[in-house]
């Protein structure tokens, strides 16, 4: 079975703070999403990475960076934590792009608090 | 612009009273549509993939259909444990290189005994 981990379930920062969220999957895949997940407006794509060392932006990649220096790992980085960034973070990976028609397969995510 | 929206947003069924979820997508160039089963604070799990208008997939109490407009996840005579969010997704060849997935809201069914 395919499993993706992150590293905290719930996580409570303070403004300005820089946060790490990370993601681990063991099956090897290629492609690594980080979705944030809101009431009313669903999931939204802040960045995702093809492969190793490679990033690509989503839709609200404003605020983020992100770091790909291992195959398995992919972390997602608060600059300077703000109150609006109060979400539910949910990672997910996929096996490479050329086989098109692959599923996603999400970790448990994490929630974060912005105080 | 590529577009996914599901109906209800909310639906509240007796246990055993059958239904369907609504998936209505407007994208250019569909290379596939999925269907995934969220439960509170918890990450979307898989349930079906669905590629080309007709298809159709079952698993347990659960079809997912896909025509070329829309797609319906039909819930027979659902349980208490069928009670959960489900989320509608499509990759389509003009979002993000045909990658990521777009997502719909999401519809919360409630089953009661």
């Amino acid at each position: 079975d395919v499993k993706v981990t992150q590293s905290s379930r719930y996580l409570v920062k303070r403004t300005g703070e820089k946060v790490f969220l990370e993601c681990v999957q063991d099956m090897d895949h290629e492609n690594m999403f980080w979705y944030r997940q809101d009431p009313g407006l669903g999931l939204r794509l802040i960045y995702f990475s093809y492969d190793v060392k490679m990033k690509e932006k989503g839709d609200i990649p404003e605020g983020y960076s992100v770091s790909r220096e291992k195959k398995e790992r992919f972390s997602l980085i608060l600059e300077s934590a703000s109150t609006n960034q109060t979400s539910m973070y949910l990672c997910a990976s996929r096996p490479d792009r050329r086989f098109t028609y692959n599923e996603q397969f999400f970790g448990p995510g994490t929630r974060l608090t912005v105080l | 612009e590529d577009q996914v929206t599901q109906s209800p947003e909310a639906l509240r069924l007796q246990e055993g009273e059958s239904s369907s979820l609504n998936c209505s997508y407007t994208v250019s160039g569909l290379r596939g549509l999925f269907w995934y089963r969220q439960d509170p604070g918890k990450g979307p799990e898989f349930l079906f993939t669905l590629y080309s208008a007709g298809e159709e997939k079952e698993k347990e109490r659960l079809k997912a259909t896909l025509t070329k407009k829309e797609s319906f996840l039909h819930i027979t005579a659902p349980k208490p444990e069928d009670s959960a969010t489900y989320l509608c997704a499509v990759q389509a060849e003009g979002y993000q290189a045909g990658t990521a997935l777009i997502f719909g809201k999401g519809t919360t069914l409630s089953v009661s005994s």
